[in-house]
């Protein structure tokens, strides 16, 4: 199956400062990337949409000032936190979709990054 | 009517027997409902999936059970094994367009030895 990896895997940080997490599909093109956001014992919930080449598509309440995501290519996509607060510390999870195949409902899911802002 | 509500909560099975976890959706443009299941602190692994078009599909242990009148769809899991223990989740989208999955709640599955 298609592999998403996901970097770091965990990242620890102060408040107020910015931290970037990187999501890359090792073995395909990802026409849409996905940035999900899971608290504990919780399902996922959707931060954003994006497309290689366009600016994301946030869901409501997802300040995109505040989390930044960019989609430079079909294999790369980053999700940057900017000034993290505590209540911001959460497990981050993106996913990938190559739009264009017959598979193109399949999202396959990157390991995610636990985020802990002290 | 874009929720897709997932039962029960949690759920404990003794090894071997039949885990069964539901989800019912209101939308009837959603064409697409995956299972997908997640260990702790990973991300989540498509386990099956299936479209309104087959009432049954089977991978192995696993089966979805699809009624498209009732809007319902569940994940059967036969011979449960502890490794099988992990939280499950239904999903459901509508193809085409910038299309997203819409996840259940999430089922956290005990299978005891």
């Amino acid at each position: 199956g298609a592999v998403v990896s996901q970097h770091p895997s965990w990242v620890i940080c102060k408040s107020g400062t910015s931290v970037k997490i990187e999501c890359r599909s090792l073995d395909f093109q990802a026409t849409t990337m996905f940035w999900y956001r899971q608290f504990p014992k919780q399902s996922l919930m959707l931060m954003a949409t994006s497309n290689e080449g366009s600016k994301a598509t946030y869901e409501q309440g997802v300040e995109k000032d505040k989390f930044l995501i960019n989609h430079a290519s079909l294999t790369l996509s980053t999700l940057t936190v900017t000034s993290a607060h505590p209540e911001d510390s959460s497990f981050y999870i993106c996913s990938a979709r190559d739009s264009r195949t017959r598979y193109m409902n399949e999202q396959f899911f990157g390991p995610g990054t636990r985020l802990t802002v002290l | 009517q874009q929720q897709v509500k997932q039962s029960p909560q949690s759920l404990i099975v003794q090894k071997g027997g039949i885990s069964i976890i539901n989800c019912a959706y209101e939308n009837t443009a959603f064409d697409y409902f995956p299972w997908y299941q997640q260990f702790p602190g990973k991300g989540p692994a498509l386990l099956i999936a299936i479209r309104p078009d087959v009432s049954e599909k089977k991978e192995g242990r696993f089966t979805i059970s699809f009624n498209k009148s009732a809007k319902q769809f569940s994940l059967h899991i036969m011979d449960s094994q502890p490794g099988d223990s992990a939280t499950y989740f239904c999903a459901a989208e509508i193809s085409g367009g910038y299309n997203k999955l819409i996840f259940g709640a999430g089922t956290r599955l005990a299978v005891h030895p």
